[in-house]
């Protein structure tokens, strides 16, 4: 069945670090694919998303890539900021959700 | 525009007691979540509601679990008796489609449930 799998957390950044969350999943199909970011005392939000092999999701300096060929959906931004520090999920063809990846960014 | 509507934000009561929770989903979308998370188990899926119907509830804990979507703008999901072990953030979501679908899902803030 479908599946999705991401990297364990935690993950500890200083402040203008490069950030790289790992994301590979298991489909039939073409499933759309999902970065959701969850802020302390709120539910999950959308970050961004990609419909089709090869689509570049992005939104507030995040990217994410869907490889087919590597089943992949890694999750990516050039320089974090303390106020990324969330927890984010990888999700599949909308409602199959990773365990989530928690990030620290330290000042 | 509105977003899902959760309440209460904060629930604590003692073991053995009916909980009910209720969410107000964005108007217009067809299908609501029901979610539960902990630090143990993560993000379970625990039913979804198509067009006000269940499709899927296999996530259900156990017969103390019971959800109902009456019209296209409320849903409950209840628990009774309560147990410790129920403690966790409960999240409604909805989305413009079924499961399985292309569609994002939007998430309510989640009720904090304490049980003593």
């Amino acid at each position: 069945g479908n599946s999705v799998t991401q990297m364990e957390g935690p993950v500890t950044l200083s402040e203008e670090a490069f950030l790289t969350i790992n994301c590979t999943y298991t489909a039939t199909g073409y499933p759309s694919l999902f970065w959701y970011v969850q802020y302390p005392g709120e539910g999950l939000q959308l970050l961004l998303k990609a419909t089709k092999a090869d689509d570049k999701g992005s939104n507030k300096g995040f990217e994410a890539t869907y490889r087919k060929e590597t089943t992949s959906f890694h999750l990516e931004k050039g320089s974090v900021q303390v106020s990324d520090s969330a927890v984010y999920f990888c999700a599949l063809s909308g409602e199959i959700f990773g365990t989530g990846t928690r990030l620290k960014v330290l000042a | 525009d509105a977003g899902v509507i959760q309440s209460p934000r904060h629930e604590v009561t003692e073991m053995g007691q009916e909980v009910t929770l209720r969410c107000k989903p964005i108007s217009g979308h067809n299908s609501l979540f029901w979610y539960r998370q902990t630090m143990m188990r993560g993000l379970e899926l625990l039913i979804y509601f198509n067009n006000n119907v269940p499709i899927d509830d296999s996530g259900m804990p156990e017969d103390r679990f019971s959800a109902k979507m009456p019209n296209a703008s409320f849903s409950t999901l209840k628990i009774q008796p309560s147990e410790p072990r129920d403690s966790a953030v409960y999240f409604c979501a909805s989305s413009l489609a079924t499961g399985h679908s292309n569609q994002p899902q939007h998430f309510g803030d989640g009720t904090r449930l304490s049980i003593l």
